[in-house]
């Protein structure tokens, strides 16, 4: 099946700096989701990107297919931004099922 | 509000006895899927259904079933718990373009 590798796997940030979270992915994928899991376990879908660039307030979020990756910005971290943030994509050949990576578990601090 | 609900939050049972835990959503969305979160391995997928008396496999289905009798619920049942089945699990659902996914709040399971 597709492999989806995420890096870093632990990042800590001050509060106010911005990072960038890295999603590989080993085949052609026809869906790629990107979620926040918040320190109470809730999962909270941020992006369905496919392809190309999306915004959302300080999150944003590119997809290049064609290279098999995705990238999630988060600018001017806040406390609430903590978490893990999992990266998840649909291959060609397995219709609307979801394979999530490992995650990037994210600290701020103040 | 649509939302996905899972019940109960948080379940103790021994191993061996039946459990089902509940997933009801009011999205009127035809995917559903059961998945469970493990340290060391991510979401795996256990079983999902793409409408009505629909069901599948997914990576994880050994000792699981599910039954899907209408669009908004889609039980999880653990024929016989083992204590390898202690974990959190989370129903999910999504509509028919295969688009975005929401989950439930999760259901931490203990088998004692």
């Amino acid at each position: 099946g597709i492999q989806v590798e995420q890096s870093p796997p632990d990042l800590i940030l001050q509060e106010g700096a911005n990072s960038t979270l890295r999603c590989n992915f080993s085949d052609s994928v026809n869906n790629l989701q990107w979620f926040h899991q918040n320190p109470w376990g809730q999962l909270i879908n941020l992006f369905y990107i496919p392809s190309g660039t999306k915004q959302n307030g300080r999150l944003s979020a590119t997809t290049v297919a064609t290279e098999r990756y995705s990238l999630l910005y988060i600018s001017s971290s806040q406390t609430t931004d903590s978490g893990v943030y999992f990266c998840a994509v649909e291959d060609t050949g397995t219709a609307s099922k979801l394979t999530f990576g490992t995650g990037t578990r994210l600290q701020v601090t103040l | 509000d649509a939302e996905i609900t899972q019940s109960p939050r948080h379940k103790i049972t021994e191993t061996g006895r039946q459990v089902t835990l509940a997933c009801h959503q009011t999205w009127n969305h035809n995917n559903m899927f059961w998945y469970r979160q493990d340290l060391g391995h991510g979401l795996r997928l256990i079983h999902y259904s793409y409408g009505v008396q629909d069901t599948n496999k997914g990576e994880v289905s050994d000792g699981y079933s599910v039954s899907r009798s209408n669009t908004e619920d889609l039980p999880l049942t653990l024929e016989s718990a083992a204590s390898s089945q202690t974990s959190v699990y989370f129903c999910a659902s999504q509509d028919t373009r295969g688009e975005k996914l929401f989950f439930g709040s999760g259901t931490q399971l203990s088998v004692l």
